[in-house]
């Protein structure tokens, strides 16, 4: 059975930083890209960020609203992948999902930016 | 590629049919002949679920009342007899072109 499972969610400073760590199981790791995709508060699904299957430098993609704060990584190893946040806003206030395109999701780790 | 959904929300009656609209503002038929349109369903508190992929394929364990359709730029997502179990917000989703893109969401609810 897939599960994803994330962690690292919490409340974090404007300008601040947090990792965000998906737990995949159940699959093929390396066969598989990898996205996050996150939702703010009573809003609608948006993309963030995506990551090859071998997750090689040029196997990533971002977000314009993220691009330059984020990076996304993965650790084909232990079958995790990652989403580092830097200078975070109060605008990244959203759960977070980190999702196998685009048949299965994880339920969610929620961040919140505020003072 | 921008996504546009119609109606934003839908009161229906239980077990009668509900149908929502997505229309995509490019083609979304893809250079391998494969168009990357799905649905998506999220119950409330719940992450989004798979319905359909690639127009008109249900997913694993997805009901049969759950039919997709459409070509290009539109495409329709309909339930035949709607349950309790449905209430929720559908979502349209291209993965044709790089970055995806989602509609903005249709809120179904009972009547």
């Amino acid at each position: 059975e897939v599960e994803l499972l994330e962690s690292g969610g919490g409340l974090v400073k404007p300008g601040g930083s947090l990792r965000l760590s998906c737990a995949a199981s159940g699959f093929i790791f390396t066969s598989y890209a990898m996205s996050w995709v996150r939702q703010a508060p009573g809003g609608g699904l948006e993309w963030v960020s995506a990551i090859s299957g071998s997750g090689t430098a040029g196997g990533t993609l971002y977000a314009d609203s993220v691009k330059g704060r984020f990076t996304i990584s993965r650790d084909n190893s232990r079958n995790r992948v990652y989403l580092q946040m830097n200078d975070l806003r109060p605008e990244d206030t959203a759960v977070y999902y980190c999702a196998r395109p685009w048949d299965y999701w994880g339920q969610g780790a929620l961040v919140t930016v505020s003072s | 590629i921008a996504m546009i959904q119609s109606p934003l929300t839908s009161p229906v009656t239980l077990g009668q049919p509900a149908s929502i609209s997505c229309t995509s503002s490019e083609s979304l038929l893809h250079s391998d002949g494969n168009t990357y349109l799905s649905w998506l369903q999220q119950r409330p508190g719940q992450p989004p679920r798979l319905l359909i992929y690639k127009v008109s394929n249900r997913f694993s364990g997805v009901p049969d009342r759950f039919s997709g359709s459409g070509a290009g730029t539109d495409f329709t997502l309909k339930i035949s007899r709607v349950e309790a179990e449905d209430v929720g917000v559908y979502y349209c989703m291209q993965a044709t072109q790089v970055p995806c893109s989602f509609g903005q969401g249709t809120k179904l609810e009972i009547k």
